[in-house]
């Protein structure tokens, strides 16, 4: 498959863990952005790369959620001490170019107790 | 900020009728992409416009971009049952910031 993968699929835990998510996007993608999603909304806007460079983070996250793309291929997103409003999917996507369209992994659902 | 705005949230229609999404950007875009995305599925991409009133096509759904690249429409014509699910604008300005879709729902 080469398409956007991303792991875990589901992850419960406790208000006050930290939980990572991994990202492999598709070969050769330049850009990727991670997207939340909660139910009857749209993927809101966390943060993108362009290779290895984060680019912007939303200002609406706060400093509990890092996202690193280290060598310019996959990409974790970390959220310490998460909350109960943490709970979501969390969407990873990825292009081609800056302006290309869009391919989503199945996404990450996280929830929080 | 950037801000995408869509209307309406949600829209039942019968079987056989036509049914229009609208989207509003903030911000000038340098391009539009519009996505559908199934109940439990992820987005999936539909087609992106570029030009200042860009018309495209595919088979029963029609794309607009706006002359001031600030709007967009879907306008899907005689729907069907395969046609169920929430569709999201995504306007480019440098990133790119989706609306909170249009939920579509089929009444056979």
């Amino acid at each position: 498959d080469t398409g956007v993968s991303q792991d875990p699929r589901h992850k419960i835990t406790k208000r006050g863990q930290n939980v990572t998510f991994r990202c492999d996007p598709i070969s050769e993608h330049n850009r990727l952005y991670w997207y939340r999603q909660t139910l009857g909304q749209g993927p809101e806007f966390l943060t993108y790369f362009q290779n290895e460079a984060q680019l912007e983070k939303s200002r609406l996250l706060s400093d509990r959620f890092s996202a690193e793309r280290p060598k310019g291929s996959f990409s974790t997103l970390e959220i310490q001490r998460t909350e109960q409003g943490d709970s979501a999917m969390y969407l990873c996507a990825s292009s081609k170019t800056s302006s290309g369209e869009l391919f989503f992994g199945e996404g990450s659902r996280l929830t929080v107790l | 900020g950037q801000q995408v705005m869509q209307i309406p949230q949600y829209q039942h229609v019968q079987e056989g009728e036509d049914f229009t999404t609208y989207c509003n950007s903030s911000t000038t875009l340098s391009n539009i992409q519009w996505y559908k995305q199934r109940p439990g599925g992820h987005p999936v991409f539909l087609i992106q416009l570029v030009k200042s009133g860009e018309v495209k096509k595919q088979k029963r759904l029609t794309f607009q971009f706006g002359e001031a690249k600030k709007n967009s429409s879907l306008h899907i014509t005689a729907t069907q049952t395969t046609d169920v699910g929430t569709y999201f604008c995504a306007g480019k300005d440098d990133k790119i910031i989706f609306g909170k879709g249009t939920r579509l729902h089929i009444l056979p």
